[in-house]
This record gives structure tokens, C-alpha cells and sequence, in this order.
């Protein structure tokens, strides 16, 4: 079946533009989560959801972040007034549920340069 | 809290020698320890986990880790390097259920022939 899928794959914007990114994980899965990937860094969480619970948000950077998910299917990361450190590779992930230890499925990634 | 340290960011072998990766973790609570690999310019994927059953843990292509509680430690190990395995790795922990990942800055292993 699809994988975790993102759009775009790549985006070049301008230091204070506002970007989007989006997120469609596997159906079914009910977890869906936000990392970031900054050049020789580990991967950063910035951001969980379940189900119809309230998001966890408290790997936001900075409130210049925020995302949505509707329901249990897509989800947008939105970064307000770009900065350079924000570029990095945004990766999304979902699983079954949160509730198991159930594996996360990656995404390819969004590479995000902000000149 | 949780934390990981992967120890050598980049790691060389040989075609067919051991591959050793090492990972300790940090945690205030029973952990659950994760594997993923990251093949160039492709996204991450599970290679093994321990949650807790048996502490010597087979993963995909070949690879097994070991949760050693006294060391702290859950390196990554395969006895015969392929070509193939050259990708970056990542270890990752997590205290409780349903919690993001807490992951190591990653190790990147290079295989010659």
C-alpha cells in the first residue's frame, strides 16, 4: 500500500515568507508526527498528534510554527516569516496508534531552503 | 527525560568485516530503543526495536542490537558488512507510549570493497 507521503519535496523561499508543507500519512494510522532534520543533527520533534486529541506542540521551535491535521488524515506544518535557520529537511511520520510501540513510517521529506 | 548519544559520527569497514555501531541512551523511565536506517536521499526505516521482550533483538538485513541495562547502551551490530549497508543510522528512544521519538545526531557508515 502508499507509504507517508510529502509535498513538496523541495521549496527554495525568501527570508520572511511563509511556507507550507504537507503531510498525507498511511491510512488508518491515527498518530501523526512532525520532525526536523537540520545538516548533522538527529531528527527534532516539533509536534504529535492523536486521533482527535488535543496536539502536543511542545517541540515548536517558536511561535512561527504551527500545523493542522483534519481528522486522521493530512496534516500542513506552517512556518510564518521564514528565517535561515530554518532550513532543514521537515520529515513526517504516522503509526498505528499512540497507545502501542507501534513502528513510525517516515515520509521522504520536505527540504526546505530559506535564502 | 530521555536523551541519545551515538558515539563516532561516521564509521569505515570493509566489505565483510563487523559492523559495530554504538548507542547509549539516558532515561528516567523503562526505555523502548529504536533503530532506523536512512539510505541516501530516501526517507527513514525501521531496522529493529526493543520494547521490553527479549534484550538480544534481530532486525531487517541482517542487523541485531543488544539492550544492556547496566551499560546503558543498545549498539547496533551485524557480522558481515555489505556494499549495501552503507546509509546513516539513528537510535532513538522513547519513555512512554505514544511520544515522539528522541533521537542520536546519527552515524554514518561507509562500506569499501
Amino acid at each position: 500500500g502508499a507509504g507517508v507521503s510529502q509535498s513538496p519535496s523541495n521549496k527554495v523561499t525568501e527570508k520572511g515568507k511563509d511556507v507550507e508543507l504537507r503531510c498525507d500519512p498511511i491510512s488508518g494510522h491515527t498518530a501523526l508526527y512532525w520532525y526536523r532534520q537540520r545538516l548533522g543533527q538527529g531528527l527534532e520533534f516539533l509536534i504529535y498528534f492523536q486521533g482527535n486529541s488535543a496536539p502536543d506542540k511542545s517541540g515548536l521551535p517558536s511561535d512561527r510554527f504551527s500545523a493542522e491535521r483534519t481528522g486522521e488524515s493530512v496534516s500542513t506544518l506552517t512556518i510564518q516569516r521564514t528565517q535561515q535557520e530554518d532550513s532543514a529537511v521537515y520529515l513526517c511520520a504516522s503509526s498505528l496508534g499512540g497507545t502501542s510501540y507501534n513502528e513510525q513510517f517516515f515520509g521522504p521529506g520536505t527540504r526546505l531552503t530559506v535564502l | 527525560a530521555q536523551s541519545v548519544t551515538q558515539l563516532g559520527s561516521h564509521v569505515s569497514v570493509s566489505e565483510g568485516a563487523l559492523v559495530l555501531l554504538r548507542c547509549n541512551y539516558s532515561s528516567s523511565v523503562p526505555p523502548y530503543l529504536f533503530w532506523y536506517v536512512q539510505y541516501p536521499n530516501q526517507g527513514l526505516q525501521l531496522l529493529l526495536k526493543y520494547t521490553s521482550a527479549a534484550t538480544l533483538v534481530k532486525g531487517i538485513n541482517g542487523f541485531e542490537a543488544e539492550f544492556k541495562k547496566s551499560e546503558t547502551s543498545f549498539h547496533l551490530t551485524k557480522p558481515s558488512a555489505h556494499m549495501s549497508d552503507a546509509a546513516e543510522y539513528f537510535c532513538a528512544v522513547t519513555g512512554k507510549a505514544g511520544t515522539a521519538l528522541i533521537f542520536g545526531k546519527g552515524t554514518t557508515l561507509s562500506v569499501s570493497s
